[in-house]
């Protein structure tokens, strides 16, 4: 199975302080993998996908294949980076995703 | 263009009954893809359509079935409700683009068996 472990329930930082999600899969070629993040009473969204490279509100990610980790990663956090954080991985040939468990992070003043 | 839209947003069943969800795409998309969201297991891949078939399954008993339509709209059937199959259903359309697919998640509908 196409595995993706987030180890950490919830991450409480406060707010200016660097922030760390982990995320790691279970290796198996050349994996696709996504940022998801639902803010409260909101959808789940896209944040970012590593295919892309990009930064989307600060927020970075890089795929190390060595340690097969995705982690995400913003040098500042803000009181409105609350909310729960998924990291996803494609599954197969079709659009379907693999889930982590979430992480929770809490940005506190 | 409208977001994904799930209907009903809420809905309680008792046990041995059946239900039917239905999630209506972004204007365009030809995906859809079922999940299945619990306190205790997160997110969880039901099955992934595209052009009225079904492309992915995930690992959910044949209670849990679904089909599409010509005009990309899905429903979602589950037979025989267990209190275990209480949660939150999502689901999420897709489109291709030139860095790959993103998928738009609908608000979902809340399942409550009782």
């Amino acid at each position: 199975a196409q595995r993706v472990t987030q180890p950490e329930k919830l991450l409480s930082v406060f707010k200016g302080a660097p922030v760390e999600l982990k995320c790691n899969y279970s290796y198996s070629g050349s994996p696709e993998l996504f940022w998801y993040v639902q803010y409260s009473r909101q959808r789940l969204q896209l944040l970012l996908r590593h295919i892309s490279r990009e930064s989307i509100k600060g927020f970075t990610a890089d795929l190390n294949k060595g340690e097969t980790s995705f982690h995400l990663k913003k040098p500042f956090a803000q009181e409105e980076d609350s909310a729960m954080y998924y990291c996803a991985r494609k599954n197969g040939s079709g659009y379907a995703l693999n889930f982590g468990k979430g992480t929770s992070l809490l940005v506190t003043p | 263009k409208a977001g994904v839209t799930q209907t009903p947003r809420y809905l309680i069943k008792t046990r041995g009954q059946q239900v039917t969800l239905s999630c209506s795409p972004i204007s365009g998309h030809r995906s859809v893809s079922w999940y299945q969201q619990t306190p205790g297991q997160g997110l969880q891949f039901l099955f992934e359509y595209f052009s009225e078939t079904q492309r992915n399954k995930g690992n959910f008993p044949g209670r849990f079935s679904g089909r599409q339509f010509s005009n990309s709209r899905s429903e979602m059937n589950v037979s025989t409700l267990e209190l275990g199959d209480s949660a939150l259903y999502l689901c999420a359309s897709s489109l291709p683009t030139s860095l790959g697919e993103t998928q738009y998640f609908g608000p979902g509908t809340r399942l409550l068996v009782l």
